[in-house]
Formats: structure tokens, sequence, C-alpha cells
């Protein structure tokens, strides 16, 4: 089955660090374009970071400098380490597989809640 | 970035009713916009893709229609499970971005 599962989150004070991760079944994460996108509480959805090629990354500006996203062929997995969290981090993260366009998400994670707050 | 705006942001309808609602981009996209339904505590589900592709498995009951800056999405006669909130997406210009939402429910 092609799924993706994600694991990590929770509550971290303000200026922490959190790993996410996104294991991929059915499918290479290296052979499409991975995106991680995040809601904030009771908001709509925002593109965050993607990966491709396995190692060729970009980012929203709200998030450059301080997150980085990889990928581990050997786990088929993806990450999304997050440093100097803020408050405005606080979100369900999505993963999410772009199949048409690279950008058009047919295969999504099933969403981890980071918290951030003192 | 290219901002996207949904409207309305909520709507009421019956069971069997035609409804539509309508994402604008600020600049021209081409056809490069893409439909989501997602309900609560769920991922976002693709339902259609440059603009009036329907993905697969989705019901010939939607259909999307547009291009340029000004698209809409159409559900042909509702039905109990497509309550939940629809985004749009533009994928033309990299960061992507999502419109506000609609969020559908029942009278």
């Amino acid at each position: 089955e092609v799924q993706l599962v994600q694991t990590g989150g929770g509550l971290i004070r303000p200026g922490g660090s959190l790993r996410l991760s996104c294991a991929a079944s059915g499918f290479s994460v290296s052979g499409y374009y991975m995106s991680w996108v995040r809601q904030a509480p009771g908001k709509g959805l925002e593109w965050v970071s993607v990966i491709y090629g396995g190692e060729t990354t970009s980012y929203a500006d709200s998030v450059k400098g301080r997150f980085t996203v990889s990928g581990d062929d050997s786990q088929n997995t993806l990450f999304l380490q997050m440093n100097s969290l803020g408050v405005e981090d606080t979100a369900v993260y999505y993963c999410a597989r772009g199949i048409y366009y690279d950008y058009v998400f047919d295969i999504w994670g099933q969403g981890t809640m980071v918290t951030v707050s003192s | 970035d290219i901002q996207m705006t949904q409207s309305p942001s909520s709507l009421s309808a019956s069971v069997g009713d035609r409804i539509s609602f309508t994402c604008q981009a600020s600049q021209d996209i081409s056809t490069f916009l893409s439909w989501y339904q997602q309900k609560p505590g769920k991922a976002p589900k693709l339902l259609i893709y440059d603009a009036a592709i329907l993905e697969t498995g989705v019901p010939s009951r939607f259909s999307g229609s547009g291009s340029g800056t000004d698209f809409t999405l159409t559900i042909s006669s509702l039905q109990p499970e497509d309550n939940g909130r629809y985004y749009c997406q533009q994928y033309d210009k990299v960061p992507i971005t999502f419109g506000g939402g609609t969020e559908v429910d029942f009278k």
C-alpha cells in the first residue's frame, strides 16, 4: 500500500528543537518531490519545504534558516529538523508526495501536532 | 508570492443541491490549480488538478473550471459525505500557496 506514516511532534518550549519523521511505503521518496505542509490550529494550509533528488531543497521564507529537510534512502524516510521554534510554528505538520507538476499532492501523511509553548 | 482568495468562506446547502465556490489568484497562473477536500482531523484529499482534471477515484459530481486568475469548483449534487473544508492551491510558482478555504455544511 502506498502510504506515508509520520512520527515525532509534541510539546516544545520556545527556542527548542524537534525532528519530525515521515516513513514511506509502496514507493521511493527519492523519486518524488516530497513536501512538508503545515496547518496552524483553525487556520489554512501553508507549504513549508520540499526535497527532491534526495538533496535539493527549498523552503518558505517563514522557516528558512531554521528548518532543514532531509531524506534517508535506506529507511525510505523524510525528516524535518526544526530549530529555534517559536509559538508561530505551532501547527499540524503533514508530509506529502508531489505527483503532478511536483507540487500537486496525492498522498499525505496523517499529520503530527507540534505545540510550541512555555 | 501568489495570493489565493477563496469565496465564500462558508456556505450551507441541502443534499442534492448544486453548489459552486470560487478561487482567485493574484496573478495569472494558467491552469496550475488544484482543489483539495479536508475533513476535521484528517489530511487533505486531492480532488482536481490542472484546474479541471478529476483525480482518479473522485466522484464525477465534482468538477473544476477556469484559467488565468479565476477558478470554480462545482459539486453537481451535494451528498452527505461532501461536508468539509475545500482548499485551492496554485503550483505555478514556488512558494506554492493555498487559499483560505470554503467550509461546506448542511442546512
